[in-house]
């Protein structure tokens, strides 16, 4: 069980739109539509904003997106934002009750 | 509003056991739908999932930590608890307890997190 790829880091313009990668396997993001995102400021807990692939909790922004090709999944934040500053974590099912995280990817918004 | 927090020593020498416990208010730990679970993030870097546990007291663990890593539940007590025995330096991270939805593969509610450092 190998962790998820993703990119070490990303960076945009307010108003812009990003797409943070992560890359997986046939066995875990391949396998299952069950990636899910998390948003971590420095010094915080993560913060569940993507579950099932693209779906959000109640109360986190429409700018937002998440979508799955293959073994690899993408988040999407569009109209970028100084708060949107932070890492961000890919993590799928692997099934047997396991999971599976990515790497990490520090957004820095310019 | 349910709330998670992790307690435990901050500090293990090598070759110890690191022994962490979650308490869970605001929910019961006893119900059907929820794993309740141990990840961990190195200081700079990315989360890893150590394991998760189901209040019947059924099991998971990461292939990487199994052989050294036991969570148990104590659902008197509402809580939850983790075990990782003969430590390293590279075990030294933020300990973070979460919940994670039955058969659902995401978590939904982390832990504050506590720092563990293994040095002697």
């Amino acid at each position: 069980q190998s962790a998820l790829t993703q990119p070490a880091s990303v960076s945009g313009s307010p108003g812009q739109s990003i797409t943070i990668s992560c890359t997986g396997t046939s066995s875990d993001v391949g396998s299952y539509n069950l990636v899910s995102w998390y948003q971590q400021h420095p010094g915080k807990a993560p913060k569940l904003i993507i579950y099932e692939g693209s779906r959000r909790p109640s109360g986190v922004s429409n700018r937002f997106s998440g979508s799955k090709s293959g073994n690899s999944a993408s988040l999407t934040i569009s109209g970028l934002q100084a708060e949107d500053e932070a890492d961000y974590h890919c993590c799928s099912y692997a099934g047997s009750s396991t999971l599976v995280f990515g790497g990490g990817t520090k957004l820095t918004v310019l | 509003q349910l709330q998670l927090q992790e307690s435990g020593p901050g500090l293990v020498k090598p070759s110890e056991t690191l022994s962490l416990t979650c308490t869970v208010s605001g929910g019961s730990i006893s119900g059907s739908t929820y794993y309740w679970g141990w990840i961990r993030q190195p200081p700079g870097k990315g989360l890893e999932w150590i394991g998760s546990i189901y209040y019947s007291g059924s099991t998971y663990y990461t292939p990487s930590l199994k052989s050294r890593v036991t969570i148990s539940v104590d659902t008197s007590k509402n809580q939850f608890s983790l075990r990782l025995s003969s430590v390293t330096a590279t075990d030294t991270a933020v300990y973070y307890c979460a919940r994670l939805p039955y058969s659902s593969g995401w978590v939904d509610s982390w832990g504050l997190g506590t720092l563990v450092t293994v040095s002697s």
